[in-house]
């Protein structure tokens, strides 16, 4: 099956600076890449997502870059702020029938210090 | 989260005990999920149904079971065949068209003594 690695498990940035996070998959076939954000005591939720078929995705400071030849795909937040301070995860998927079932990394913890 | 209520939000148990979390969604979702979250290990899928009356194990199924009598409702038992139950439990939504995300509640954190 799927195996999605995420790295790195904890990151400390500066507010104003950016942050990378970058996850790689097993699964060729894999064409879904969501990233959620997790804040404390919460679920997650979807902040951005691609699908194999574009390289890149922004949302004004949200961009979501993808290497299929690689197998890696990478978040990164630009001009940080205390509020983007949370959990975030990457995910994979294979959208094939009903067989849609998201593998998830495991977890960056992002802190943005002021 | 607005549409997926998951109850109790903290749930004590002793050791031994079968305990039920509850999972209630109003946005006609078709797919319901059940995750378990550790620390340093990600989302891990525990059940999954795609329609009412229908379910399949996920990657971590023992010790767990569910129902989905309704669609609007997908329960999850932690059985004392559950050796580690001590976990925060997500239960996720999704549409049956191609785009669908997953909607997340915001969990029921178990502590099992």
């Amino acid at each position: 099956g799927e195996n999605v690695e995420q790295h790195p498990s904890t990151l400390s940035v500066q507010e104003g600076d950016s942050a990378v996070i970058k996850c790689t998959y097993s699964d060729s076939a894999s064409n879904y890449f969501p990233w959620y954000k997790q804040e404390l005591g919460k679920g997650p939720q979807l902040i951005i997502d691609i699908r194999s078929n574009v390289g890149e995705k922004k949302d004004q400071r949200i961009a979501v870059t993808l290497n299929k030849t690689a197998k890696h795909f990478s978040l990164h937040i630009t001009e940080t702020q205390p509020e983007d301070s949370a959990v975030y995860f990457c995910a994979a998927r294979v959208d094939s029938g009903s067989a849609r079932q998201l593998t998830f990394g495991s977890g960056t913890q992002l802190t943005v210090l002021p | 989260d607005g549409g997926i209520t998951q109850s109790p939000k903290y749930l004590f148990r002793k050791e031994g005990q079968n305990v039920t979390l509850s999972c209630e969604q109003n946005l006609n979702h078709d797919a319901m999920y059940w995750y378990r979250q550790d620390p340093g290990q990600g989302l891990r899928l525990i059940y999954y149904s795609q329609i009412v009356n229908d379910f399949q194990k996920g990657d971590i199924a023992e010790g767990y079971s569910v129902s989905r009598e309704k669609k609007e409702s997908f329960p999850l038992t932690v059985t004392s065949a559950q050796k580690n139950p001590t976990a925060f439990y997500l239960c996720a939504t999704a549409g049956t068209s191609y785009n669908s995300p997953l909607h997340f509640g915001n969990g029921t954190r178990l502590t099992v003594t």
